[in-house]
Parts: C-alpha cells; sequence; structure tokens
C-alpha cells in the first residue's frame, strides 16, 4: 500500500511564484524524503528530513515535518519554468522497520509556466 | 562520473518471451533496488539486494526475477508470466542497506512495451 500521498496531483503556476507541494503517510518514519522526476527520466534526489527535525533548507528548497499529523510539505520559492517535473514523497521505516526500504507517493505534478 | 546506467532505453517483448534489462552502477554502494513505474503513479518496489548474491522480494515480486552475482550489477528479468509488463522500469542503488537517512540513486529508467 501507499505510504506516502501527495497533495495536489497537479499544479500550474507562473515563473516567479511560489509552489506548495504536501505529503501525508500512515505510519511512523524515520526520514522522509523529497525527489523530483522529470518526464521520461529517472528520480532525483533533492532534500531528506529526519523525523526529529522540524524544517529543512537546500537553496530555493523548504521542507517541514509536523510528524503529530504524519504530513511534510515541500516549498518551492521563486519558481522556474526548468522547475517543471513530478515531485515525490517517499519515507523510510513502515513503522520502524525495514530499514533502506523506500515507499513512494503518488507525486505531484508541477507546471511552471514561463 | 559516478551513476547508474540502464540499458536498454526502450524495449519491446513479444508474448511468451522473457526480457532482461540492464543496470549498472560504478558507485561501490552496497544496495540496489528495483522499481516500476506505471503512468501517473508512484513507484512500486519489484525486488532489492542488500549486498551481493542477496535479493529479497518487493512489493510486487511475481513474474519477475532478479540476480545479484557482481556488486555493481544487478539485472531484471521480466518472465512470461508477468502478463502487464508494460511500464517504466527504474533501477536505483544507495550506500548500504540498514543505514536510515541515505538518499537512493536512480538511472534514468527502462521503458518496456508489449509488441
Amino acid at each position: 500500500s501507499q505510504q506516502g500521498e501527495e497533495d495536489p496531483q497537479a499544479l500550474s503556476i507562473q515563473e516567479g511564484e511560489n509552489a506548495t507541494m504536501n505529503c501525508s503517510y500512515k505510519t511512523s518514519i524515520n526520514n522522509l524524503q523529497w525527489y523530483r522526476q522529470n518526464s521520461g527520466r529517472g528520480l532525483v534526489h533533492l532534500i531528506l528530513i529526519r523525523s526529529n527535525e522540524r524544517e529543512k533548507h537546500s537553496g530555493r528548497l523548504r521542507v517541514t515535518l509536523d510528524t503529530s499529523k504524519k504530513s511534510s510539505s515541500l516549498l518551492i520559492t521563486a519558481s522556474r519554468a526548468a522547475d517543471t517535473a513530478s515531485y515525490f514523497c517517499a519515507t523510510d521505516g513502515d513503522g520502524g522497520t525495514s530499514y533502506g526500504k523506500l515507499t513512494f507517493g503518488q507525486g505531484t505534478i508541477l507546471t511552471v509556466h514561463p | 562520473d559516478g551513476g547508474i546506467t540502464q540499458s536498454p532505453k526502450y524495449l519491446f517483448r513479444k508474448e511468451g518471451q522473457n526480457v532482461t534489462l540492464s543496470c549498472e552502477q560504478n558507485l561501490n554502494h552496497d544496495a540496489m533496488y528495483w522499481y516500476r513505474q506505471d503512468p501517473g503513479q508512484g513507484l512500486r518496489l519489484i525486488y532489492y539486494s542488500q549486498i551481493v548474491n542477496d535479493f529479497q522480494k518487493g512489493d510486487i515480486a511475481e513474474g519477475y526475477s532478479v540476480s545479484r552475482e557482481k556488486k555493481e550489477s544487478f539485472p531484471l528479468t521480466v518472465t512470461s508470466a508477468q502478463k502487464n509488463p508494460t511500464a517504466f522500469y527504474l533501477c536505483a542503488s544507495s550506500i548500504s542497506w540498514g543505514w536510515s537517512n541515505q538518499p537512493q540513486h536512480f538511472g534514468d529508467g527502462t521503458r518496456l512495451s508489449i509488441l
């Protein structure tokens, strides 16, 4: 079963705007990761946030994690057309087991219009 | 540059035929993974290997087989028993199984279709 579920399924914005994507999961986790996938390509790791962290930044990316609500958000600031891609959250540790095994959500398709 | 190479990029399978997808990594990673991605969907784990000469079934292993004879190679065979093989297949690796808080590195995938 899918551990993570992203919301919205699709997001369309203009260049320069911010994009926010949300991820919910069901069981306790060790960490949550966000990946990006360009059309027809493999996934690229963006950022990892541990279960004891609440917020993390990397360049224009900001990730938050609320373990009490079992949810995470990915914010991309000042978006660019090159940010157009699918974004996936992935959780590691379905209830504290299965280290190394990631469970992926269904993704958010982000389209940034120039 | 270190990375993961998947080949071929496109593959066509005839009815009753087995096909093998190649995955090679030069990252010196112990753990390797195979995922299946259907249109508009997330990734589902087919098989994973924690270390050379070892592999485990993932969530959707039926109709697939793997081997891990070398650290750098983890080929996936889609057998004739897999009745709906059309999908995008992704191979990934990570430094070591059992270490939490590490990312997975992905190849660029093989798109498999039925003739």
